[in-house]
């Protein structure tokens, strides 16, 4: 059974950055892509960005692109999305999903907070 | 950009009843579509993938259909535990995807 593990909740200051990370176990991580999506306090679903655990190719949401970057550690299976320039409408849980065709399977989320 | 829209945003119903929640896109998607439930607290669950094929352990009163540009995700018989927020999402874009707005399911 595939799981995604992320790591905790932050809260962080305007203009900083955070960097998620997402421990993928119980398959070939190498396999699947990982898709970062992100909702706000009572909002919808937000996809940020994908990014291929095969070769590191990535694709970005036009609206993050030049503040998000996702990279991989397949020696860990591990991923991770970093955001940068916080602001305080980026206030909301982050999620990781194996990307197949769709979202099969996400991590538990990592709430960030941004706050003064 | 495709954009993906849901309606209603809000679906009354009563358990037992059967629950139509749709979903269109603003440009043909042919069937790369998939539908989400998210519980208060929780993250998505997937349901649904390539417009009607229901994922693994998805109970069979979930159905979904439609193609192109219309979708529709059908509960029959609600259960207590149905009621929750159902998203649909396009992924004809890959592996760029895009998410309506979502559908509560309340009582």
């Amino acid at each position: 059974q595939a799981q995604l593990v992320q790591s905790g909740g932050e809260v962080k200051k305007p203009g900083a950055s955070v960097k998620v990370a997402c421990k993928a176990s119980g398959y070939i991580f190498n396999i699947y892509g990982i898709s970062w999506v992100r909702q706000a306090p009572g909002q919808g679903l937000e996809w940020m960005g994908w990014i291929s655990a095969y070769n590191g190719d990535t694709r970005y949401a036009q609206k993050f692109q030049g503040r998000v970057t996702v990279t991989t550690d397949t020696s860990t299976s591990t991923a991770y999305m970093e955001l940068r320039s916080l602001r305080f409408d980026d206030t909301a849980t982050y999620y990781c999903t194996r990307a197949g065709d769709a979202l099969d399977y996400w991590g538990q989320g990592t709430p960030v907070t941004v706050s003064s | 950009e495709i954009v993906v829209t849901q309606f209603p945003a809000t679906l009354s119903v009563s358990p037992g009843e059967t629950a139509t929640l749709s979903c269109g896109a603003s440009q043909s998607v042919r069937n790369n579509v998939a539908w989400y439930q998210q519980k208060p607290g929780q993250a998505p669950r997937l349901l649904i993938y390539g417009a009607s094929t229901r994922a693994t352990g998805i109970p069979a009163r979930f159905s979904g259909s439609g193609s192109g540009t219309e979708f529709t995700l059908t509960i029959s018989s609600l259960q207590s535990e149905d009621f929750a927020v159902y998203y649909c999402q396009q992924y004809d874009d890959w592996p760029a995807l895009t998410f309506g707005g979502g559908t509560k399911v309340e009582i």
